[in-house]
Order: structure tokens, then C-alpha cells, then sequence
């Protein structure tokens, strides 16, 4: 049962564009939504998270959206560059519960053109 | 450096030969996890341990130990290795479960002939 539905697998961009990502989850316990981002040859790495109290957070170029009555997330990138080329994974997490283990999307390979 | 090792870094192996992938962490952090990732799976627990001596099962468990004796290190074991165990492997950690960030290793690739 996969519980957070990730898409697209695979995103091509032309630079300056837009990089949308989204992500549904089922388990309306969950209470944080990370994204990880990984280059080839790297471990993941934290890239932004979200709680369910706010519908938006921005770090730089990159933000989260949030809709808690669709239960939907997505990662929005602005102006992509190059360098943002890599594998981003949404995951979900109950915190409150007594497990807590992050649950991750399958991935969507984000490749930006010059 | 704050950081998650692995070794080996890449592994290839014969079906049934037991192995041992290594995990160690110099962030103090009490979580730790085993992940594994394949293409159009994304990744998938196989154990974690939210402390020393306490260790449980993800969503993958089977054909895979680990044990937690030591807060730093958490180590993989495959006691028979077969091919759909091969995989990329990561572990990861954190100061605890919660709203924190979890740092993951830089993987152990695994290919069982």
C-alpha cells in the first residue's frame, strides 16, 4: 500500500522555468512533509519540510504548497537552474504517533536544460 | 565533520555469502534507519532503532538483520544474500523521531550474482 503518490517520475525543464512536483498522500495523521533532494552519486539530503498549521513555506527558490483538505503537497521551483537537476522525493511522517518513520514518494528525476 | 559513513561503498557478492554493510554516525543522534533504493521504488525502510539495544522492522525487513550496540553504529547484515537484494543501500540518522532532519550516508551499492 503505498501511502504518499508521488509524480511526475520525470520532469524536464528548460532553465528560468518553472519545476512543479507534486505529491497525495492517504493518512491524514501525518504532521510533516519533508523533501529531500539527491544528486547522483549522494545520499539524500533535507531540502524544505512543511507542518500542516500553514498552506506555505519558501526557502529561496524553492516552495511548498500545502492543502490539507485535499491532503496534497507540492514542491515548486522558480527559476530553475541547471544545478537543481537531480531526484526530489516527498515524504510524510506522523510525528504525534508513536512510530514516526518517514515515508517516502518514489521520486521524480528533475533534469533542467541550458 | 558532522556525517554518516558507510563501507563498503560498493559490493559485489555471490548468493549466500553473508555480509556485513557498516554504519556509523559522529552526531550523537539516538535514530537511526537502513534504507533501500531502486528505481521506480523510491526509498524504502528496512529497520531503524530509536535507541541503543532497540531496533524494528520498516516495511521491508525480510532477508536483512541489524543490531544497535553502540549509539553510533548500526550495521546492515545479509546472512544469505540473494539477487533481489541487490539495491542501494543508505542508512541514516537523526537526533531523534520528530520534526527533524534525518542525514543519510552516501549509499552502498550491492549486487548479488
Amino acid at each position: 500500500q503505498q501511502q504518499v503518490k508521488q509524480s511526475p517520475q520525470s520532469l524536464i525543464v528548460q532553465k528560468g522555468g518553472i519545476s512543479i512536483i507534486n505529491c497525495a498522500y492517504e493518512n491524514t495523521a501525518f504532521d510533516y512533509f519533508p523533501w529531500y533532494q539527491q544528486f547522483p552519486g549522494k545520499g539524500p539530503a533535507l531540502l524544505i519540510a512543511i507542518r500542516p498549521d500553514v498552506s506555505e513555506k519558501k526557502e529561496g527558490r524553492f516552495t511548498i504548497s500545502f492543502n490539507k483538505s485535499a491532503k496534497q503537497f507540492s514542491l515548486h521551483i522558480m527559476d530553475s537552474q541547471p544545478g537543481d537537476s537531480a531526484t526530489y522525493f516527498c515524504a510524510a511522517a506522523n510525528y504525534g504517533g508513536s512510530q514516526g518513520n518517514l515515508i517516502f514518494g518514489k521520486g521524480t528525476k528533475l533534469s533542467v536544460k541550458p | 565533520e558532522a556525517q554518516v559513513t558507510q563501507n563498503p561503498r560498493y559490493l559485489i557478492t555471490v548468493t549466500g555469502k553473508k555480509l556485513t554493510v557498516t554504519c556509523s554516525q559522529n552526531m550523537n543522534h539516538e535514530y537511526m534507519s537502513w534504507y533501500r533504493q531502486d528505481p521506480g521504488l523510491g526509498l524504502r525502510q528496512i529497520y531503524y532503532s530509536m535507541n541503543v539495544e532497540v531496533t524494528d522492522k520498516g516495511d521491508v525487513p525480510e532477508g536483512y538483520k541489524v543490531s544497535r550496540k553502540e549509539k553510533r553504529n548500526f550495521p546492515l547484515i545479509l546472512e544469505s544474500p540473494s539477487p533481489n537484494q541487490t539495491s542501494l543501500y543508505f542508512c541514516a540518522s537523526s537526533s531523534r523521531v520528530g520534526r527533524n532532519e534525518q542525514f543519510f550516508g552516501p549509499g552502498t551499492r550491492l549486487t548479488v550474482l
